[in-house]
């Protein structure tokens, strides 16, 4: 099945520095990617949708300077979260969009990031 | 916007016995219904999913009944296992993937 490579799979830092997360579609090129983030126990919460070459657009509440999305091509998008604080710290996980007919989501395997 | 109901927020059973997740949704443009399967800190699987053109959807031991006028669809686990204990996620997407709304999820456990 299609598969969606995310990474690191884990991130330790400390609070002010950036962390850059990739999620890359290995055998099919997603159109639109989706970002999460998962505290424990709980749902998974959009923070924003990308599409191919456009800007992405970012739920309510998420600051877009802060989670820096790019997606500069059908399989490869990337979030940078900035000057990251504890509060910060939570499960980020990516999902990639196969279009066509039978479309459907495929999910990174997540980056646990705690920021010191 | 979109607003997915799921219940219950736990489910336990015994080995053997069956499960079932009810999720609502409210918008009537939402037509493909995945459910996923979340294991502790790992990714979401896909385990099953219906498109609104179909009422029913079988796979093995579990199944999907979708409900178009009541705007509500189930997961159905038959013959549970233990290592079918995790949690399980519904979502609701319209065409285009433009809106694609995740329930809060059900943790399942099944006790030998």
């Amino acid at each position: 099945g299609a598969v969606v490579s995310q990474h690191p799979s884990r991130v330790i830092c400390k609070s002010g520095t950036s962390v850059k997360i990739e999620c890359r579609s290995l055998d099919f090129q997603a159109t639109t990617m989706f970002w999460y983030r998962q505290f424990p126990k709980q749902s998974l919460m959009l923070m924003a949708t990308s599409n191919e070459g456009s800007k992405a657009t970012y739920e309510q509440g998420v600051e877009k300077d802060k989670f820096l999305i790019n997606h500069a091509s059908l399989t490869l998008s990337t979030l940078t979260v900035t000057s990251a604080h504890p509060e910060d710290s939570s499960f980020y996980i990516c999902s990639g969009r196969r279009g066509g007919q039978n479309e459907k989501l495929f999910f990174g395997s997540g980056t646990q990031l705690s920021v010191l | 916007g979109e607003n997915v109901e799921q219940h219950p927020s736990t489910l336990s059973v015994q080995e053997g016995d069956s499960a079932v997740i009810k999720c609502t949704y409210s918008d009537s443009a939402s037509n493909y219904f995945p459910w996923y399967k979340q294991e502790l800190g790992k990714r979401p699987q896909l385990i099953i999913d219906i498109r609104s053109n179909v009422g029913e959807k079988k796979d093995q031991r579990i199944a999907v009944t979708l409900n178009k006028t009541a705007k509500h669809f189930s997961l159905h686990i038959t013959e549970t296992q233990p290592e079918d204990s995790a949690v399980y996620f519904c979502a609701a997407v319209n065409s285009g993937y433009s809106t694609l709304t995740f329930g809060k999820g059900t943790m399942l456990l099944v006790s030998p």
